[in-house]
């Protein structure tokens, strides 16, 4: 299975960029998510990112990938206090019949006001 | 379009006690999950059924028993429930998609207290 290591907490202030880093071990992940829990709700898909590339925008939110070194971040811009969450990397491959996915603990964004 | 809904919101038990939490989805999806999630230790996966009629063995199993019993409903057995099962269980659901197109949908949870 795939393990991930991502920091457990980070604190930013309200308008200031927040950038989580994720580093994973299976280096053969076709996809790669970034999910997003707020406080008592479930899980949601945020965005994601194909293994042939290195970047992906999304509004405010920019994914990089370094292959090389497994590496994985989400920069948000501008953060405001509604990204306050929990946010989980989640690498996959594309085997046929695999269902799974491995979410791990996850970092906890903590918004300033 | 309710999505993935999920009964109880929240219970409390006592040690030896037994409880199904119910999962239903009406997006048609294929497949579907439960999750726990306990402080510290991220979300793990109890039991998946990839397509009705069909359930595997997930991360933590012991002490849960799964139904699909249709393609809209997964349940989760607790038959007799102990403190260390105290925990947010989740539901998922996933449609039948690409090889790797793993979009998972989440129901609220449940929050499930075992004294």
């Amino acid at each position: 299975g795939e393990d991930v290591e991502q920091s457990l907490f980070l604190s930013v202030r309200e308008g200031d960029s927040s950038v989580i880093n994720c580093t994973y071990t299976d280096s053969s992940s076709t996809y790669l998510y970034w999910y997003k829990q707020e406080p008592g709700a479930g899980l949601q898909l945020l965005t994601y990112i194909f293994s042939n590339m290195d970047m992906k925008q999304d509004q405010r939110l920019t994914v990089l990938l370094n292959k090389k070194d497994k590496h994985l971040s989400l920069r948000i811009a501008d953060t405001q206090t509604g990204d306050s969450a929990i946010y989980f990397c989640v690498p996959k491959d594309s085997g046929a019949g695999s269902y799974q996915l491995t979410f791990g603990k996850g970092t906890k964004l903590s918004v300033i006001p | 379009n309710a999505g993935v809904t999920q009964t109880p919101k929240f219970q409390v038990l006592k040690t030896g006690q037994s409880m199904t939490l119910q999962c239903a989805q009406d997006m048609n999806h294929n497949s579907m999950y439960w999750y726990r999630q306990d402080p510290g230790m991220g979300l793990r996966l109890i039991y998946y059924s990839a397509s009705e009629g069909t359930t595997d063995k997930g991360e933590v199993p012991n002490g849960y028993n799964v139904s699909r019993l249709n393609k809209r409903e997964f349940s989760l057995r607790l038959e007799s429930a102990a403190p260390s099962q105290t925990s947010v269980y989740f539901c998922a659901s996933r449609p039948r998609g690409l090889a790797g197109q793993e979009t998972q949908y989440f129901g609220p949870g449940t929050r499930l207290l075992v004294l």
